[in-house]
């Protein structure tokens, strides 16, 4: 399976609304609900942030939230803070019993 | 609290062989799979494959198949990555991280991550 496709960068200012696109096909994204997004800032691992698509663990704010629409998930995140900034991957299972992540996106607040 | 704790960082020559573990506390490891990740330097996440503890199954990334070696030891609760036939382009952070759910048949989502296990391939 080739790695979702996401766009390398987006940008907002604080407060404002930004969404990311994560595109895949028949065979992940758009074959199952096992969407889920990871946030990455520098020097750390990922950290677990939507699950289902459109799920919140415990303790993730409510400012980031989940869609999917046929093969293109998306997450946006409102309210932008400063302590947003950071790399953004989706992710899928696959009808390969795999697993399957974005290329990344690097959003910043500007 | 749940966290996965991993070796220590590594080098080896092309050609030569590494094996990394990952001991998770804070819960019942043979409940939940374990993925392996990978991240080139200034790269992605590559998912490399999961293993389900309570029975030895396992899915790998086919690009990876021949490889790589997963296997967990339940009387130590620990997961292993072995990876063969380095190549300078394994140079990578690689970790290990929990399902979300418990008894999953297959990868499904990480919500626990190991702090990562720096490989440096070189000659």
């Amino acid at each position: 399976h080739s790695a979702l496709t996401q766009p390398a960068s987006v940008s907002g200012s604080p407060g404002q609304t930004i969404t990311i696109s994560c595109g895949g096909s028949d065979n992940d994204v758009g074959a199952y609900n096992y969407v889920s997004w990871y946030q990455q800032q520098p020097g750390k691992a990922p950290k677990f942030m939507i699950y289902d698509v459109n799920k919140r663990p415990s303790g993730v704010s409510s400012r980031f939230s989940g869609a999917k629409s046929g093969n293109t998930a998306s997450l946006t995140i409102s309210g932008l803070q400063p302590d947003d900034e950071g790399d953004y991957f989706c992710s899928s299972y696959t009808t390969s019993s795999t697993f399957v992540f974005g290329g990344g996106t690097r959003l910043t607040v500007l | 609290q749940v966290q996965l704790v991993q070796s220590g960082g590594e080098v080896r020559k092309p050609g030569a062989s590494v094996k990394v573990s990952c001991k998770p506390s804070g819960y019942t490891f043979i409940n939940y799979g374990i993925n392996w990740v990978r991240q080139a330097p200034g790269q992605g996440l590559e998912w490399m494959g999961w293993i389900n503890p309570y029975n030895g199954n396992s899915y790998e990334a086919q690009s990876l198949q021949g490889r790589l070696f997963m296997t967990t030891e339940a009387s130590t609760t620990t997961a292993y990555l072995e990876l063969r036939s380095l190549r300078f382009d394994d140079t990578a952070i690689y970790y290990c991280a929990r399902d979300f759910r418990q008894f999953m048949l297959h990868p499904y989502g990480m919500d626990v991550w190991g702090q990562g296990t720096t490989v440096i391939v070189s000659s």
